[in-house]
């Protein structure tokens, strides 16, 4: 089955600067990427994902590159704000089933 | 706005007994999706179903079972709790097709075993 690596487990930037995690995956056949981001007590929600055919999206501060060569993928949050604590999860699917990363949690800095 | 709704956010049991954990979409959605979550594990998917009576194993179905037999409802089985069981189970469900497209997620249940 598809496993999914994601680093770095934790990271604390400060206000106002990038922050980068990046997540590898081992099924090939894996053709979509999302991510979802988990405030402390809530439920996991879709911030952005991509798809196989595209190498590169972003909407407005958070932006996702995909290099299916090397099976990886990463999720670039810009202008980082208090509000982007939280836990950052990447998932890779092969059509069927969605396997998820084993979390980032950001802390933000003010 | 789609809702998950789950049961029970807390349970207690105590080891040997039957847990019923029930997951309810109001969307009609065809994929639902049962995970634990774990610190420094993520989420790891339990099993799944793409249609009414039918389910597929996930990453780590070992203990547990399913039943889906209508369309808006998903249940998880524990048929004799244990305390490695003990974690927070997160339901999901999404529209076709199958794991390509946006999860909506539960606010799950947190399950104590002793």
């Amino acid at each position: 089955g598809e496993n999914v690596e994601q680093h770095p487990s934790t990271l604390s930037v400060q206000e106002g600067d990038s922050a980068v995690i990046k997540c590898t995956y081992s099924d090939s056949a894996s053709n979509y990427f999302p991510w979802y981001k988990q405030e402390l007590g809530k439920r996991p929600q879709l911030i952005i994902d991509i798809r196989s055919n595209v190498g590169e999206k972003k909407d407005q501060r958070i932006a996702v590159t995909l290099n299916k060569t090397a099976k990886h993928f990463s999720l670039h949050i810009t202008e980082t704000q208090p509000e982007d604590s939280a836990v950052y999860f990447c998932a890779a699917s092969d059509d069927y089933k969605l396997s998820f990363g084993a979390g980032t949690t950001v802390t933000v800095r003010a | 706005d789609v809702k998950v709704t789950q049961s029970s956010r807390y349970l207690v049991k105590r080891t040997g007994e039957k847990v019923f954990l029930e997951c309810v979409q109001d969307m009609d959605h065809e994929n639902m999706f049962w995970y634990r979550q774990d610190p420094g594990l993520g989420l790891r998917l339990i099993y799944f179903s793409y249609d009414v009576k039918m389910k597929e194993k996930g990453d780590i179905p070992e203990g547990y079972s399913v039943s889906r037999e209508k369309k808006e409802r998903f249940s998880l089985i524990l048929e004799s709790a244990s305390t490695n069981q003990t974690s927070m189970y997160l339901c999901a469900s999404s529209p076709p097709p199958g794991g390509t497209g946006e999860l909506f997620f539960g606010e799950g249940s947190r399950l104590t075993v002793l």
